[in-house]
């Protein structure tokens, strides 16, 4: 069974566009979060949701919007997609974020390309 | 600012021997740090952690050695093995404020 499993696996769009990225947990985890692999390898965070509150928004642009149905799903909507979002997303879930020594688990990344 | 460096972008290994990642950090907060390994079209997966109260962690083939001083920290594997050969990520997090922050990556090719 996956863990933490993310659809699309690729997603190819048009400049201003809107799309979502759906990500699902089993592991009954409280947390889950967004990270974007932009071109340089960096992996960095863009949101984490603990019981449906959003508590680190790294301030990334107010296009990228997380939503959270219930607690074993966070999905990605980005509006008016522009170059720069090409990337790959991924979805990651912990048991608590309040106890940073929890180990993160990572859905297989969206390859998201914006042309 | 790169808070968690990994200055080798490739690392190079013969079956059998040691393979040695290296990450430095600045931020003197991180208290936690963790190395993860990512296959090709995977995400990054758990590999191993060490808090800062100690300089050394082992679990199999693998160890995590931190120099606190240096704000260094180092994953030794042990033998190497082919099934080894994946882009290995060090990770840094605060207590204080939960997020991690990870290095660029290390891509160690280990050849039979």
């Amino acid at each position: 069974d996956t863990a933490v499993s993310q659809t699309p696996k690729y997603l190819v769009t048009q400049m201003g566009n809107d799309k979502s990225i759906k990500c699902e947990q089993n592991l009954g985890h409280d947390t889950m979060y967004w990270y974007k692999q932009d071109s340089k390898k960096f992996l960095k965070i863009m949101f984490s949701y603990n019981n449906k509150e959003l508590i680190i928004n790294e301030t990334v642009p107010n296009r990228f919007s997380p939503k959270s149905p219930d607690k074993a799903h966070l999905n990605l909507h980005i509006n008016s997609l522009e170059l720069g979002d090409s990337a790959v997303y991924f979805c990651a879930s912990s048991q608590d974020e309040e106890t940073p020594t929890d180990t993160q688990y990572f859905g297989p990344g969206t390859r998201l390309t914006v042309l | 600012d790169q808070q968690v460096k990994q200055n080798s972008p490739s690392l190079s290994v013969q079956e059998g021997r040691i393979s040695i990642l290296n990450c430095d950090y600045t931020n003197s907060m991180f208290d936690y740090f963790l190395w993860y390994k990512k296959y090709p079209a995977e995400g990054p997966t758990f590999l191993i952690s060490i808090s800062s109260i100690k300089d050394k962690n082992e679990d199999g083939r693998f160890t995590v050695f931190l120099n606190k001083s240096a704000k260094h920290l180092s994953l030794h594997i042990v033998p190497s093995q082919p099934g080894d050969s994946a882009v290995y990520f060090c990770a840094a997090s605060a207590r204080s404020q939960g997020n991690l922050i990870f290095g660029k990556g290390t891509k160690l090719s280990v050849k039979p």
